[in-house]
């Protein structure tokens, strides 16, 4: 069974609606930020990153937003499916060290 | 493309019992490998890396060990296994900096009685 996550923030959303996940970061001198996708049982996947140097990117369905004044990170997901159910959590890195958050249960309901 | 590789996917242990774990990274050279520890409901923790064959750095003291006797192959061992050792347990690696993603393997479910 699933325990990688057991007690992490949920997020519920209906299938088709757009998702925003959260995170908050520690260090201001981090310069570098991912976010992955943890399906249950599986490794984490990469799914788009971020530079210090930029508030905004986009991928496909995905866009990851930087706030570097309140330390803050997002990941949106556009027209959410049942495939993007996941746990996902950000990444910072500052000077080779790099570190995870807990991350968000995302479930999306039919 | 660059694949990576864990085996086994699931180990069942009797404590005291020896570990050895398998990654294996294709496509790519001279990577930067890692390895992890999940908890639930916590985020990663960096057991060791290594930026090159026979080198290795331990992040926290524990009863694990590491070696990477291959420039593709990073190898996650103990002599005598803990009940505290279950876990979920993940290889990653990199190449270039420190500061480039990070790529997952499939992860490897230790439980250990």
């Amino acid at each position: 069974g699933e325990s990688v996550g057991l007690h992490l923030p949920t997020l519920s959303v209906q299938e088709g609606d757009n998702s925003i996940i959260n995170c908050a970061y520690s260090n201001s001198a981090s310069d570098y930020f991912i976010w992955y996708k943890q399906e249950s049982g599986k490794g984490p996947q990469f799914i788009i990153d971020i530079r210090s140097n930029m508030d905004k990117r986009q991928g496909q369905r995905v866009t990851v937003l930087l706030n570097k004044t309140v330390k803050h990170l997002s990941l949106q997901i556009a027209a959410t499916q049942p495939g993007d159910s996941a746990v996902y959590f950000c990444a910072e890195n500052n000077n080779n060290d790099m570190r995870f958050g807990a991350g968000t249960r995302l479930t999306v309901k039919p | 493309s660059q694949t990576i590789h864990q085996w086994p996917a699931t180990l069942v242990q009797p404590v005291g019992s020896p570990l050895s774990l398998e990654c294996t990274v294709e496509g790519t050279s001279n990577p930067n490998l890692y390895w992890y520890r999940q908890a639930a409901g916590r985020g990663l923790q960096l057991l060791f890396y290594s930026v090159g064959i026979g080198q290795i750095s331990s992040e926290v003291p524990q009863n694990l060990s590491a070696s990477r006797p291959q420039d593709r192959q990073f190898i996650l061992s103990s002599k005598k296994l803990l009940l505290s050792d279950s876990g979920f347990y993940l290889c990653a690696w990199s190449v270039g900096a420190a500061t480039d993603t990070q790529y997952f393997g499939p992860g490897t479910r230790l439980t250990v009685l």
